[in-house]
């Protein structure tokens, strides 16, 4: 069955670094999502992608974020510069324009900035 | 603004009681809602997703309902086993703001051996 792959499952960066966050959604989707997830409290949305543009960001998507479909596979997730509070989760979701409207999430990056 | 509440936050119990987890929702305008399983620092496991047109999915001990009209959903364990202790998660998608999912904040399940 196919599934929505993200790399790494665990990274550790120092404040002020820039990190990159991988996800691999299932080859058919068209629409990709990121969320977070700070320990202890609720998944939260952060962003929305399509035909290769945001189509919607939240709050917390700030300056700092951005996102890329690169190669036509990955969608990635960067946050330029890290600070202590953007440790937490993050899911990345794929979602096909037909069928069931169901998101599919992978694993999840667990960052923590130091 | 959709908001999705769940109630208990946390539920402990017996191994081989049934058990029922309760989710609310305040817009009834959703294309589907999903439970998910989390583990302790883990990711999201799906367990069910109920379309807004059915009442009910089951998968082996799991079942869920969606009364969408009054904007609530149940989880029903059957047989409860220690295996089952996690953190269950209820989610809907809405038909408005963009296709993003609506997380609750989730029910802590601890099942004693």
């Amino acid at each position: 069955e196919p599934e929505v792959t993200q790399t790494p499952s665990h990274q550790v960066t120092q404040m002020g670094q820039e990190v990159i966050l991988r996800c691999v959604p299932i080859s058919n989707h068209l629409y990709f999502y990121w969320y977070r997830q700070i320990l202890g409290q609720k998944v939260e949305f952060l962003v929305s992608f399509y035909n290769n543009e945001i189509s919607e960001k939240s709050e917390i998507f700030d300056d700092q974020f951005s996102v890329e479909r690169p190669d036509g596979s990955n969608f990635t997730l960067k946050i330029r510069s890290t600070k202590l509070e953007d440790s937490a989760m993050y899911f990345c979701a794929s979602r096909s324009d037909r069928g069931r409207n169901e998101q599919f999430f992978g694993p999840g990056t667990r960052l923590t900035v130091l | 603004k959709q908001e999705v509440t769940q109630i208990p936050a946390a539920l402990s119990v017996p191994e081989g009681e049934n058990l029922v987890l309760n989710c609310s929702f305040t817009d009834s305008a959703i294309y589907n809602l999903q439970w998910f399983r989390q583990d302790p620092g883990k990711g999201l496991t799906s367990l069910l997703l109920i379309q807004s047109s059915q009442r009910e999915q089951t998968s082996g001990r799991l079942n869920a309902s969606l009364d969408k009209s009054s904007g609530r959903s149940t989880l029903y364990i059957a047989a409860s086993q220690p295996g089952d202790s996690a953190t269950y998660l209820c989610a809907v998608l809405p038909y408005t703001g963009g296709f993003k999912t609506i997380f609750g904040a989730g029910t802590r399940l601890f099942v004693k051996a």
